[in-house]
C-alpha cells in the first residue's frame, strides 16, 4: 500500500457521460498530480495541485477539470466522455510542489467508455 | 520526437542474469532521474531516484546517469521472476512535471 488511495479502483461508463475520479494524497503530501496512462500514449501528466491550488497543466482536455479541496484530497471530473477516454488514471502525491525523488502513486482507476 | 525514449521490449532474461535497461532524452533541462517499476494493472512504483551523473546503488539495483550523452542506464542484478514487469525511466527538469518514457516490459524466467 502506498498510501494514495484512489476510488473507485473500475469504472464502465457510456459515451458522453460524466464521471469523478477521487484521490487521498499520502498522509503529509500537499502536492497532487493527476496522470493518464493509455497502451498508445504511456503515462501522460493532466495536471497538479498543490495546498489547493492549480500549480502546473499538462496536455488535459478541456471536458476534464480537476480540484483539491481543503483536506487535501482530489477529484478529476471527466465530462462527455468519449471511447477515447478509456484509460488508467492515476493520481500520484509528493510532500513539496517540486521533489527531487519523484512522487508516489496510486493503485489507479480503470476508466472504461463504451 | 519525443523527449523521452525507451525500447518497449518485451526483454526476456533467464533467473540470474543482470537485465540491463536504458533511457534516452533530448531535453538538456532534465536534472531529476528515476525509475519505476509497474506489475500490471497496479501504480508505478518508485525504485530509485538520482540528480548526478553516475552511479548510484541499492541492493541489486544500479542506476546510471550519463548527462553528457543524455542516456540513462538501470542493472538489475541476480534477476528474479518476481523482477518481471514493466520498467518506466521518468525524469523531470526544476520546477516542472515528470516525464515519463514508454516503458519497458521484463520477463524473467525461471
Amino acid at each position: 500500500d502506498s498510501g494514495v488511495t484512489q476510488t473507485p479502483k473500475h469504472l464502465i461508463t457510456a459515451t458522453g457521460q460524466r464521471v469523478t475520479l477521487r484521490c487521498s494524497p499520502r498522509s503529509g503530501d500537499l502536492s497532487v498530480y493527476w496522470y493518464q496512462q493509455s497502451l498508445d500514449q504511456g503515462l501522460q501528466f493532466l495536471i497538479q495541485y498543490y495546498n489547493g491550488e492549480e500549480r502546473a497543466k499538462g496536455n488535459i482536455l478541456e471536458r476534464f477539470s480537476a480540484q483539491q479541496f481543503p483536506d487535501l484530497h482530489s477529484e478529476l471530473n471527466l465530462s462527455s466522455l468519449e471511447l477515447g477516454d478509456s484509460a488508467l488514471y492515476f493520481c500520484a502525491s509528493s510532500a513539496s510542489s517540486d521533489p527531487a525523488e519523484g512522487y508516489t502513486f496510486g493503485s489507479g482507476t480503470r476508466l472504461t467508455v463504451v | 520526437q519525443k523527449e523521452v525514449e525507451q525500447d518497449p521490449g518485451p526483454l526476456s532474461v533467464p533467473e540470474g542474469a543482470i537485465v540491463s535497461l536504458n533511457c534516452t532524452y533530448s531535453n538538456s533541462a532534465f536534472q531529476y532521474f528515476m525509475w519505476y517499476r509497474q506489475y500490471s494493472r497496479k501504480g508505478p512504483e518508485l525504485l530509485m531516484y538520482t540528480y548526478s551523473s553516475g552511479n548510484k546503488e541499492d541492493g541489486r539495483f544500479t542506476a546510471q546517469v550519463d548527462k553528457s550523452s543524455k542516456y540513462i542506464s538501470l542493472f538489475i542484478r541476480d534477476s528474479q521472476p518476481s523482477d518481471s514487469a514493466t520498467y518506466l525511466c521518468a525524469m523531470k527538469a526544476a520546477g516542472n512535471k515528470l516525464t515519463f518514457g514508454g516503458g519497458t516490459r521484463v520477463l524473467v524466467k525461471p
